[in-house]
Parts: C-alpha cells; structure tokens; sequence
C-alpha cells in the first residue's frame, strides 16, 4: 500500500505557485521523498526528492516539515502545461526497486 | 525527453495470446524497472533487473516474465494474456540497482480483447 495521502485533485491559476501538499506519518528515517508527475498517457517525470532539508531544482522546490510527516511541492510560475497527475511517494534510497504509487493529485492550471 | 524507448507504442492482443514488449534504458543506466498501469490508477512495480538479474519483484504472477540484455535492453513477456492485463505498461532506468530516481519511458498501451 502507498504510504502517502494526497488530496485528489486540485486547480491553480497560470501564472501562480502552485502548492501540492502531502502526507506520510508513517515515514521511517531512511525513507525519501520523491515527486513524480504524469501528463496525459505519458510516461512519469520525475521532478525532486529529499530526505529532511528543503530541495530546489529548475523544476520545483520540496518543503519538507521538521517531523517530515508531511510535504509540499511548490510550482513557482504554473503554466498550462504543468496540468498532470503528481504522485508523491516515501522509499528507502538503500531499496533495492520498486517505487509504490498512490493515487496522485490531478493538477489542473487554469488559464 | 528522457532517453528511455519503449515499442511497440500500441498493441491488441487476443485473450490467451503472448506477448512481448521492449525497452531501451538510457544511455549508463544499468537498471530496467516495469511497472502496469490500469487507467485511472498509479502504477504498480511488476519487476526490476539490474545488470541482467532480477533483482526485486512486486505481487505479479510468473506469466509475466522479463529479461535484461547485456547492453541494458529489456523485454517483457505476458503469457496467457487476461482481459485485465489491459494497461499501459511502463518502463522506467536508473543508474545502480539502489535508490536512484528512475526515468520513464512512454510507455506502452496494451488491449487484451
């Protein structure tokens, strides 16, 4: 089973940050958190991980809370093409595979 | 673009037919994972293998079956194909059999009729 939650579905206006939220109490020491996105019948993306401290990339930033029981995945500038299904998932970065994947937050980015 | 090429890109098959997807991983990528996605949900890991062995599998039966080639390529074969098997069938590489992010292909859409 998944170890995270995230809300089903949200909207954003283009040009906005966009700010996905996630839950994982359950998360273990060892355990990262990575971000996926997936547009429409493609393939995942990936987007960002990390451990405890905040992460940027050209992407996006991650803010992840000091008891790690939860994170956000910030969009600074959205745009129509950031609209996806954002996956959050929590894994061992000692794991030998498999990703496990919940549901997503479909992101829509209104114009 | 990742890098990552998956073929065929669509696929009908016949309930009770075999079938064989491929993979090409990214150039240095020496792990090839799959996973299926039935519509509407995340993906779910079937297998990986890293360095030609299998090396972690997800709570698929052994129709589903694979192999890694000695420059990395992969195959996914289905025997005894189910009108549930009807999914969008991914591959993902990554450097190193451990916790490295893993790049996505686009996939292949399969229909079991």
């Amino acid at each position: 089973d998944a170890k995270t939650t995230q809300p089903p579905s949200m909207d954003c206006a283009e040009g906005r940050a966009a700010n996905l939220p996630c839950n994982h109490s359950t998360i273990s020491g060892n355990e990262y958190v990575y971000w996926y996105r997936q547009i429409h019948s493609q393939g995942p993306q990936y987007i960002i991980h990390g451990l405890k401290n905040n992460e940027t990339n050209e992407m996006a930033s991650l803010i992840i809370t000091e008891d790690r029981k939860s994170s956000t995945l910030i969009l600074p500038h959205a745009t129509l093409r950031d609209t996806a299904v954002y996956y959050c998932i929590v894994r061992e970065m000692d794991s030998n595979y498999q990703l496990i994947w919940g549901a997503g937050t479909k992101l829509i980015i209104k114009p | 673009e990742t890098g990552v090429t998956q073929s065929p890109t669509h696929l009908i098959k016949t309930r009770g037919q075999q079938v064989t997807l491929r993979c090409s991983s990214q150039s240095g990528h020496n792990t090839v994972s799959w996973y299926q996605q039935a519509l509407g949900q995340g993906p779910q890991f079937i297998f990986q293998y890293y360095r030609e062995e299998e090396n972690g599998r997800g709570n698929f039966p052994p129709r589903f079956s694979g192999l890694q080639f000695p420059n990395y390529s992969s195959e996914l074969n289905v025997n005894a194909l189910e009108l549930d098997d009807s999914a969008l069938y991914l591959c993902a590489s990554s450097l190193g059999g451990r916790g490295r992010e893993q790049y996505f292909g686009p996939g292949t859409r399969l229909t079991v009729t």
